[in-house]
């Protein structure tokens, strides 16, 4: 079964600052599907990037970036220039291929966002 | 449009009440989704409906009933709730597009069973 591990349960950023959320999994499949998701005190969850994990090069939006190591099972997110309103519970997520309907979520990091 | 609604934002109900959440998405999406959320924790799946016909129980209690009308609506049937089960219940909407499925949430309602 696959599993998702992030390991910062809390963090903290300046604003302005760069900050960068941990990820790993574990899956013996080699094609599926990763994402982060953002979740404010407003309680909806956003999609903030995903990954597909055949293309090596890494997912960009904006601001938002990833770190994909499908060697090492390894998926973090970099977030540029903080604000506050980036302030959040972030989820990584993985997706079988096979099991496209599930979403195998990890326990979240709740970021903080200094002013 | 990648709107998701659910109604009501709050509940509040008691163990012998019997009440109905509900979600709409008009995006023409196949598969709805269920989720119960604990706070500080992660969304856990409890129920997918995948062109309209349930395709996942995660071996939620028979006090929730799931039911998708139509192909935009899902409601999920609450009876004889215990205080555990009070939790923030989100309701997620896909569609399959060029590989992926990605899940679209609704802002979720706020359950308190006293």
């Amino acid at each position: 079964a696959q599993t998702v591990t992030q390991s910062q349960p809390e963090m903290s950023v300046q604003e302005a600052e760069t900050v960068t959320l941990s990820c790993t999994y574990d899956t013996s499949e080699s094609d599926y599907y990763l994402f982060w998701y953002k979740q404010p005190p407003s309680r909806q969850m956003i999609l903030v990037i995903r990954q597909e994990a055949y293309k090596q090069q890494n997912a960009t939006e904006n601001r938002f970036s990833v770190n994909f190591q499908k060697a090492a099972k390894s998926f973090s997110l970099k977030i540029s220039d903080s604000q506050l309103g980036d302030a959040a519970m972030y989820f990584c997520a993985y997706r079988s291929e096979d099991r496209d309907d599930k979403i195998i979520f990890g326990k979240g990091t709740r970021l903080h966002i200094l002013p | 449009d990648t709107e998701v609604t659910q109604t009501p934002k709050h509940l509040v109900m008691g163990m012998t009440n019997k009440k109905s959440l509900k979600c709409e998405q008009h995006m023409g999406h196949r598969a709805m989704y269920w989720y119960k959320q604990k706070a500080k924790k992660p969304p856990e799946l409890m129920f997918v409906y995948s062109y309209e016909k349930l395709s996942i129980n995660e071996s939620v209690p028979s006090r929730f009933s799931p039911e998708c009308p139509n192909s935009s609506l899902l409601n999920l049937h609450l009876h004889a709730l215990q205080p555990e089960d009070s939790a923030l219940y989100l309701c997620a909407s896909s569609q399959e597009l060029a590989g992926w499925n990605i899940q679209y949430f609704g802002a979720g309602t706020r359950l308190s069973v006293l």
